[in-house]
């Protein structure tokens, strides 16, 4: 069945570092994928997106790259800061499937 | 509504008593998920609704789970007899079109003691 799998965490990094979540997936079609994020305290949001092979998703400085080739969707930011810290989730879905999700990766800022 | 709404939003049980969990789903979405998010784990998909129906309910760890939707809206998520390894927050999603991404509601937290 479809999985996804995401860079275990937690990940610490310093602010105005580089971020890069790894992401791959398996599928038996063309998913559309997804990163979701959850700040402490709230509910999941969905961050970014991409719906095709080579496709970008961008939000709020994070981008993600619908690679078809390497079967990944690996998170992107240039320059974190402290309000980044969260959880963040990779997931596919398949048509008008589930939501299928990485186990999450915690990442922490430190000013 | 605005928003995916989830009532309560903390819930806290005796084992063996009965506890049902409510979802109100953006307007119009037909689409209904539920999640389950355990202490430190994943997302685990429970249950999905295209209107009143279930076509996948494959995520259902026992026969003492159940869901329904009524009138393509409300959905309520029923655990009967609960354990404590039933204590997670559980969170419901709703879309019209999964392309456009899910909404979810702040979740329910079950704790069973």
């Amino acid at each position: 069945g479809d999985s996804v799998t995401q860079m275990e965490g937690p990940v610490t990094l310093s602010e105005e570092a580089f971020l890069t979540i790894n992401c791959t997936y398996t599928a038996t079609g063309y998913p559309s994928l997804f990163w979701y994020v959850q700040y402490p305290g709230e509910g999941l949001q969905l961050l970014l997106k991409a719906t095709k092979a080579d496709d970008k998703g961008s939000n709020k400085g994070f981008e993600a790259t619908y690679r078809k080739e390497t079967t990944s969707f690996h998170l992107e930011k240039g320059s974190v800061q402290v309000s980044d810290s969260a959880v963040y989730f990779c997931a596919l879905s398949e048509g008008a499937q589930k939501l299928v999700f990485g186990q999450g990766t915690r990442l922490t800022i430190n000013p | 509504g605005a928003g995916v709404s989830q009532s309560p939003s903390n819930k806290v049980t005796e084992k063996g008593k009965d506890v049902e969990l409510r979802c109100d789903p953006i307007s119009g979405h037909t689409a209904l998920y539920w999640y389950r998010q355990s202490l430190g784990q994943g997302l685990e998909f429970l249950i999905y609704f295209q209107g009143n129906s279930a076509p996948d309910k494959s995520g259902l760890p026992s026969d003492r789970f159940s869901a329904e939707r009524t009138g393509g809206s409300v959905s309520t998520l029923t655990i009967q007899r609960t354990q404590q390894e039933d204590s997670a927050v559980y969170l419901c999603a709703s879309s019209s079109t999964v392309t456009y991404g899910y909404t979810f509601g702040s979740g329910t937290r079950l704790t069973v003691v």
